[in-house]
């Protein structure tokens, strides 16, 4: 597409409950990127895939997080278990490839209210 | 480890007064430095960014950023601010060593009044 989707762009959620927060990328964009904006706060990087390696989730928050990247486009985060702390914008990002001065290019984020 | 600081959580500017929103950065080896905006319960969107060459970059809507190794500087300039201007501005980096996340500041609020 045109640039980066992600849906559902709001969700509300009891705690306690999973959601799935879904991210297509810009066609083509090997690597994409999951980051979570608190309110108030700055952007927390949450985890990176790029191609067929490895991801790097050294920023998940707990293990009640997770992702996955099916056939190298699309991508999920499922978080288990929501807690009231995990309310935030949810934002996934897309770059061609892992060459540095890429541009990374944001979707318009996936708000996420757990009560 | 990388990391950005901006030391301003809100810039408050006039219409049509030059605007500045600075950005300070730490990297290991060479940086690439972004500059992103976002508007009101909207992503981020890209705006400009320094690779390599000039010093001075140009990007979108008039805004220009000034890189300076020596003071490890990124600032963001435009020379007339618009009201419309009014956002969150993002100064990012990341290096050239590693792994190619990008590492955020916590934002710059800008004002700007009519």
């Amino acid at each position: 597409g045109a640039g980066v989707s992600q849906s559902p762009s709001n969700k509300v959620t009891e705690k306690g409950k999973d959601v799935e927060l879904r991210c297509d990328p810009i066609s083509g964009h090997t690597a994409l990127y999951w980051y979570r904006q608190s309110l108030g706060q700055g952007l927390e990087f949450l985890i990176y895939f790029q191609g067929n390696s490895a991801p790097d989730k050294s920023g998940l928050p707990s293990d009640r997080f997770s992702a996955e990247r099916t056939g190298g486009s699309v991508s999920t985060l499922t978080i288990q278990r929501t807690q009231q702390e995990d309310s935030a914008v949810y934002l996934c990002a897309s770059s061609s490839d892992t060459g540095g001065g890429n541009t990374i290019y944001f979707g318009e984020g996936s708000w996420l209210t757990v009560v | 480890a990388q990391s950005v600081a901006q030391p301003e959580d809100q810039v408050n500017v006039a219409e049509g007064n030059p605007l500045t929103v600075k950005c300070t950065y730490s990297v290991s080896g060479n940086p690439y430095l972004f500059w992103y905006v976002q508007y009101p319960n909207r992503g981020l969107q890209f705006l400009l960014k320094y690779i390599t060459g000039d010093n001075l970059v140009k990007g979108s809507y008039g805004f220009e950023a000034e890189f300076n190794k020596s003071q490890t500087s990124f600032h963001l300039k435009k020379p007339s601010a618009l009201v419309s201007d009014s956002a969150l501005y993002f100064c990012a980096v990341r290096d050239d060593t590693g792994f190619q996340k990008l590492v955020f500041g916590t934002g710059t609020r800008l004002l700007v009044s009519p």
